[in-house]
């Protein structure tokens, strides 16, 4: 099967630095990206994994190692916007998986 | 960027009856769309990958004659969850992904159905 854990929640404060992080075990791996959602609303693209490394997109950084299995997100200069729900998720040609997902909470 | 438009956003209807979901690829061609079914405050759980012209591939566990989708073109991909029951209250979100940039996808809008 395939299955992609994040941990549930984490809490940080304004203006602080957070990562969240990814583990994975999917077959026929391509990539990994990384949605954020608000409560009630669509997911929205963040970033896109799709070699080893790190992605640096404004606030928002993403990294993946393919040998480990592994990926984070890492937010900067935490905004109280920022609180949100965040997934990594595996593309695939006939699937598109996500994460359990990772409440953010931001405290001013 | 690109845009996917969901409707209706919600719906509330009778145990008993069905609801249509449509989902449209506005500005481009969206040759796969994936289903998804959220539960508050949990993930994304994909229902079904519906490609033009062809039958949608379900996942397991994921009732296909409850859930009827139909992708009869480019842009347009549709959602009928047949004779609806209370525990079919969800939110169920679709999703594109076009001819270019194989690690995002496009998302609609939601929609928030609740089952009486």
């Amino acid at each position: 099967g395939q299955s992609l854990e994040q941990p549930s929640e984490v809490t940080a404060v304004e203006g602080a630095i957070v990562q969240i992080n990814c583990t994975y075990q999917t077959s026929g791996f391509y990539g990994l990206s990384w949605y954020q959602q608000h409560d009630g609303g669509a997911p929205t693209f963040l970033s896109y994994n799709g070699l080893d490394g790190l992605e640096e997109t404004g606030r928002f950084s993403s990294f993946l190692s393919r040998s480990d299995s592994y990926g984070y997100l890492l937010l900067q200069e935490l905004q109280m916007k920022d609180s949100a729900s965040y997934f990594c998720a595996a593309p695939g040609t006939y699937k598109y998986i996500f994460g359990t997902g990772t409440r953010l909470k931001v405290l001013a | 960027g690109a845009v996917v438009s969901q409707h209706p956003s919600w719906v509330i209807c009778k145990s008993g009856t069905s609801v249509k979901i449509e989902c449209r690829s506005l500005d481009f061609q969206a040759t796969t769309m994936f289903w998804y079914r959220q539960f508050p405050k949990q993930s994304l759980m994909l229902m079904a990958t519906s490609n033009e012209g062809s039958k949608a591939t379900y996942e397991q566990g994921v009732e296909k004659d409850k859930f009827l989708i139909n992708h009869a073109s480019l842009t347009l991909s549709t959602l009928t969850v047949t004779s609806a029951h209370p525990e079919d209250s969800s939110f169920y979100i679709c999703s594109a992904r076009g001819s270019q940039g194989a690690g995002e996808l496009f998302f609609g809008e939601g929609s928030r159905l609740t089952v009486l």
